[in-house]
């Protein structure tokens, strides 16, 4: 079983769009987790960290629980620049010292 | 700061050529990363170096060498390519912070490598 597992879609959407991405991690030992956003043929790029009590950075908000493993993105209003891959990012073990990455899910917002 | 630098941006090879990709970082991070990435299969991590010193194997190191020459540079070298090392290769370091109550690991990544093994 793939330790980060991410629907891959494709998820197209209307611009104005709300749109949430889910990803579950099989580590329970995972202690830290991040959103990275890859557009096309570029390198991935920290998007947000993933807190335990929920967090919001704008139109972005990640969401974490632990008890099922589980973590999500909601994206709100989304625009034509949101088009990219988002992958899901957990810790690998209690160290932390390797970086977990899911395969991504893809999002392509239209006008 | 240029932050994470990877060269060269593009490499053609030939099946049994050997070369080195080359990667540095300004950012006084203690941990370096070699990944590849390819269509459906995401990023793998193929070697990381936790601190100056030390590397370590990780999902896919057949095929590979690294070399942690100082704190800045992570290099990694196919010693004799195959097709199936074609692929996009990315370096990366990491910052640690403390975020309560765990520590959190950001990852910063360089343009990549497009290799490709003909």
């Amino acid at each position: 079983r793939k330790e980060v597992e991410q629907d891959p879609g494709p998820f197209n959407v209307p611009e104005g769009a709300t749109v949430a991405f889910n990803c579950t991690y099989s580590n329970s030992a995972s202690q830290s987790f991040f959103w990275y956003r890859q557009d096309c043929r570029k390198e991935p790029k920290l998007l947000m960290s993933v807190y335990s009590s929920g967090n919001e950075d704008g139109r972005f908000t990640a969401q974490l629980n632990r008890a099922s493993q589980y973590i999500s993105l909601l994206i709100r209003d989304s625009k034509l620049s949101d088009s990219a891959t988002y992958l899901c990012v957990a810790t690998g073990n209690q160290a932390g010292t390797a970086l977990i990455f899911g395969k991504g899910t893809t999002l392509s917002v239209s006008s | 700061n240029a932050g994470v630098t990877q060269t060269p941006k593009f490499q053609v090879l030939k099946t049994g050529q050997s070369m080195t990709l080359q990667c540095a970082q300004d950012m006084n991070h203690n941990s370096m990363y070699w990944y590849r990435q390819d269509p459906g299969m995401g990023l793998r991590l193929i070697y990381y170096s936790a601190s100056e010193g030390t590397t370590d194997k990780g999902e896919v190191p057949n095929g590979y060498n690294v070399s942690r020459l100082n704190k800045r540079e992570f290099s990694l070298r196919l010693e004799s390519a195959a097709p199936s090392q074609t692929s996009v290769y990315f370096c990366a370091s990491t910052l640690r912070k403390r975020l309560e109550p765990a520590l959190s690991y950001e990852q910063y990544f360089g343009p990549g490598t497009r290799l490709t093994v003909t």
